[in-house]
């Protein structure tokens, strides 16, 4: 059982490169999210999806976008890498996100992403 | 905009000694969470409170929500080398998000 599997885990780009940061789910749950960890600044929130066909934006959106065109996968596009994106980022899955103890998020092993 | 704060930042502490990590917020919320996140690994969800005042324990760790659900303390008996890692609390903020603080990162001595 995978769980939540990210792909690459490093990942090495050049200002103005793009790329695809991919993240696929075997626990058949609705809801996906994106999240960059920074020092000092814990994990913020980049898009979320509640389902197929459905994507909306979190706190720190400019620079990336995504598609939800199945339950399994939600890749994070980077249309023009810039050295402010060099973090490392989390894809989560929950079955249902809410307030309370059904609130549970399950994380993939993350992506470290450098922009030189 | 709501802000959880965690402190301190970094502890660092022999094994057996007795630790708290606290988070602490200005907003209210409806329940809060700990996760745990070793080097080279993504959040693992160690507990959810969800009541004022509620205590849950974990085996050696020991988890608070504050009474008026603004503030939480994690409390580790005893600590041992298997303890390192990051401690992040969050908050289901509505809108299907989530925030998290900055972390308290545990290193335990042998």
């Amino acid at each position: 059982n995978a769980g939540v599997t990210q792909t690459p885990k490093f990942q090495v780009l050049k200002t103005g490169q793009s790329m695809t940061l991919q993240c696929a789910q075997d626990m058949n749950h609705e809801y996906m999210s994106w999240y960059r960890q920074d020092p000092g600044m814990g994990l913020r929130l980049i898009h979320y999806s509640v389902g197929a066909g459905i994507t909306d934006q979190g706190e720190v959106p400019n620079g990336y976008n995504v598609s939800r065109s199945t339950t399994e996968d939600f890749p994070l596009r980077l249309l023009s890498a810039a050295p402010s994106q060099t973090s490392v980022y989390f894809c989560a899955t929950a079955r249902a996100p809410k307030a309370g103890a059904e609130n549970i998020q399950y994380f993939g092993a993350g992506t470290r992403l450098s922009v030189l | 905009t709501q802000l959880l704060e965690q402190s301190p930042q970094f502890l660092s502490i022999q094994e057996g000694e007795n630790l708290t990590v606290y988070c602490n917020s200005s907003s209210v919320f409806s329940s809060l969470q700990w996760y745990r996140q070793e080097p080279g690994e993504g959040p693992v969800l160690l507990v959810t409170v969800v009541t004022g005042g509620e205590v849950k324990k974990l085996k050696r760790l020991t988890f608070q929500f504050g009474d008026a659900r603004k503030d939480s303390s994690l409390h580790i008996t005893a600590a041992q080398p298997g303890d390192t890692g990051l401690y992040l609390c969050a908050a289901y903020t509505g809108g299907f998000k989530t925030i998290f603080g900055a972390g308290t990162r545990l290193f335990v001595k042998a």
